[in-house]
């Protein structure tokens, strides 16, 4: 069974830093990209970006590129999002997703989403 | 506000046909496979529909996508109250550097 499984909720205040994970199992993680997706609270769903896990190559969502960073850790099956200096408009729920590839791509599996709240 | 446009609800009776529809141009839905998604309240999306009329295993066939032009469609019969939710469109947007784009979603009420 594919599981994606998200590292637990997190508060930081302004300016703090942060990385939270996501373990793949089930399949084999390096044939397929991990996708970063953002709800903010009653708000729908952004794309922030993605990695292959092969070569660590990404790609970025115009809107965060710069203010996020998308790493992955084969040996470990794990990827990450981390910010160096968070904002309160960062509070919002993350969800990590297996982006499958055949004649198009689209987000086949799915997190449990890790919800991170940023407050001074 | 998304390049992807939704109607933000819809609502039908249980048993009736709802469809959905997410409105793009031509460097997003124009030239891209359309995906659906489905998120119940309080949890993760669910792929519902991929290159734009393909389910998944174990989606019912109650649910349908369509795509023509520049603009997409699902299609849900048979409504349950289990269909209550919200349904996301997504497609790429081309562009220099490939960029997935979500619709604003749409909130399906089961009277």
């Amino acid at each position: 069974e594919v599981q994606l499984v998200q590292s637990g909720a997190e508060v930081k205040k302004p300016g703090e830093s942060l990385r939270i994970s996501c373990m793949g199992s089930g399949y084999s993680f390096t044939t397929y990209w991990i996708s970063w997706v953002r709800q903010v609270p009653g708000k729908g769903l952004e794309w922030l970006g993605r990695i292959d896990p092969s070569d660590s190559y990404t790609n970025y969502s115009p809107s965060f590129q710069g203010h996020v960073t998308i790493s992955a850790d084969k040996s470990i099956n794990t990827a990450s999002l981390q910010w160096t200096s968070l904002r309160a408009s960062d509070t919002a729920i993350y969800y990590c997703a297996r982006q499958v590839c055949g004649g198009d791509c689209y987000l086949l599996n799915w997190g449990q989403g890790t919800v991170v709240t940023v407050s001074s | 506000q998304s390049v992807l446009t939704q109607p933000p609800s819809v609502s039908a009776a249980p048993g009736q046909k709802v469809t959905i529809s997410c409105s793009g141009n031509s460097s997003n839905i124009g030239n891209n496979f359309v995906s659906w998604y489905q998120q119940l309240p309080g949890t993760a999306p669910k792929l519902l529909i991929y290159e734009n009329d393909k389910r998944p295993s174990g989606i019912p066939d109650r649910f349908s996508g369509s795509k023509s032009g520049t603009s997409a469609t699902l299609g849900i019969t048979g409504l349950q109250t289990g269909d209550e939710a919200d349904y996301y469109c997504g497609t790429w947007e081309s562009s220099l550097s490939p960029n997935w784009v979500f619709g604003d979603g749409t909130k399906l009420t089961v009277l």
